[in-house]
């Protein structure tokens, strides 16, 4: 099974500040990673597919870039609605595995 | 509107089974993969199973192999996810998703673009 892993695990950050997850598979996924934000209580959003594909409606001050085994979600300047949980994916095998989730937090 | 719908959560003992559906509408169901992602209190996010359009494929979390299994009705729109053995770490929210297949270099692969509201599974004596 591909194993992911998130760093950090979470961060606190201000509004306006930027920031960066870093996502790592246990073995290349080539560009077959997605990310999804999660609210408390909701059902995750699709953010990003195939490491960089900015989905329809997703504000672009987020961004994804990597392949093979890293890969990155920006978010260039967090507003208020951007505090919630992001995760990773990989759908390069099955069984389709996420990374452990980040919790982006008020500072 | 796309929507996905959950039902047929509930408490259960260990040991007992629960039958999870769900019901779609505003897409052409039957061209799309469907999955099952569950998700523990105050834990991440878990893929537990998918199955092809048509139904003739079908894969599982290695912790669901032999317990659970995923079926679909394209006649009602409508996936389903059948719960056997249930035990206490079975206990989660369980979504159901929609693949959408995107290509790279001649290889499809997915992501979940849509997802139900969830429905809360509870296994405790």
């Amino acid at each position: 099974d591909i194993q992911m892993t998130q760093s950090p695990s979470s961060l606190s950050a201000s509004v306006g500040d930027g920031v960066t997850i870093t996502c790592r598979a246990s073995q290349s996924i080539s560009s077959f990673l997605n990310w999804y934000q999660q609210k408390p209580g909701k059902a995750p959003k699709l953010l990003i597919s195939a490491a960089s594909s900015l989905r329809s409606g997703v504000p672009s001050r987020f961004s994804g870039s990597g392949s093979g085994t890293d890969f990155t979600l920006t978010i260039s300047s967090l507003q208020p609605e951007d505090f919630a949980s992001y995760y990773c994916q990989q759908s390069y095998n099955a069984p389709l595995t996420f990374g452990p989730g980040t919790k982006v937090d008020i500072k | 509107e796309m929507q996905l719908v959950e039902s047929g959560g509930g408490l259960v003992q260990p040991g007992g089974s629960l039958r999870l559906s769900c019901a779609a509408s505003g897409f052409t169901f039957r061209t799309y993969w469907m999955s099952w992602v569950r998700q523990a209190p105050g834990k991440g996010l878990e893929w537990v199973a998918h199955i092809h359009p048509d139904g003739s494929e079908k894969q599982y979390v290695d912790s669901g192999k032999g317990r659970f299994t995923i079926s679909r009705d394209n006649a009602k729109n409508s996936l389903y996810l059948q719960m056997n053995s249930l035990r206490a770490e079975d206990t989660a929210v369980y979504y159901c998703a929609r693949a959408e297949a995107y290509c790279a270099s001649g290889v499809c692969r997915t992501c979940f673009d849509y997802w139900g509201q969830g429905t809360l599974v509870t296994v405790s004596s």
